[in-house]
């Protein structure tokens, strides 16, 4: 089974700042890899989809770039809705799905 | 398009429970729905898939044998049946819609609370 590791996994940056997420696979995924935003007490939110690919909806500061085995969320600047955890997910053996095991963005 | 779970309580390790869905804005036959569960302060787990249409179904290692997917077309409901509940099977548990595939989820309930305790 192909494992997601998630880095950082707290990252403390201030409104306005980049942030940049990393989400390694063990394995090639080929680009089949997407981005969720969870809030506390929420659903989880698709953000990016196929690596790169901003789900309906999604503002342009978030981008997601990367294939193979590492792949990139990067948020361009930090609104305070944005502070919440991230997870990245592959499909490249559907079924089953792996989700990774979060990077928490706080409020520096 | 609005996904309600409902169902979830506590119930002992051995014991059963079945989850709904309630779906609205959308047809639950003709998309692809996922449950996928979430442990307290812990990660996402998808769990089990209802493909569009002829309802192939899949499921994690973990559940398979003990939980089955299934829809009612007629009541646009999704369900989960769990049996043979463990202590690890507690979590929050969530319906989500496939978008552009079975495996992105484009639209989420706000999930039930599965507690598994003697």
């Amino acid at each position: 089974e192909i494992g997601l590791t998630q880095s950082p996994a707290t990252l403390s940056l201030s409104p306005g700042e980049r942030a940049t997420l990393s989400c390694r696979a063990s394995q090639s995924v080929g680009s089949y890899l997407a981005w969720y935003q969870q809030r506390p007490g929420q659903a989880p939110r698709l953000l990016i989809y196929d690596a790169s690919n901003r789900a309906t909806g999604i503002p342009a500061r978030f981008s997601g770039s990367g294939s193979g085995t590492d792949f990139t969320l990067t948020i361009s600047s930090l609104e305070p809705e944005d502070f919440a955890v991230y997870y990245c997910q592959h499909r490249s053996n559907w079924p089953p799905l792996t989700f990774g095991g979060g990077t928490k963005v706080e409020i520096k | 398009v609005q996904l309600v779970e409902s169902g979830g309580g506590l119930v002992p390790p051995g014991g059963s429970l079945r989850l709904s869905c309630a779906a609205s804005g959308f047809s639950v036959f003709s998309n692809y729905m996922s449950w996928v569960r979430q442990a307290p302060g812990k990660g996402l787990d998808w769990v089990s898939v209802v493909y569009s249409g002829g309802g192939t179904t899949y499921y994690a290692d973990s559940v398979r044998g003990r939980f089955t997917i299934s829809r009612d077309n007629s009541k646009n409901t999704l369900y989960l049946q769990m049996n043979s509940l463990r202590v690890e099977d507690t979590a929050v548990y969530y319906c989500a819609r496939g978008v552009y595939a079975p495996y992105y989820f484009d639209y989420w309930g706000q999930g039930t609370l599965v507690t598994v305790s003697s």
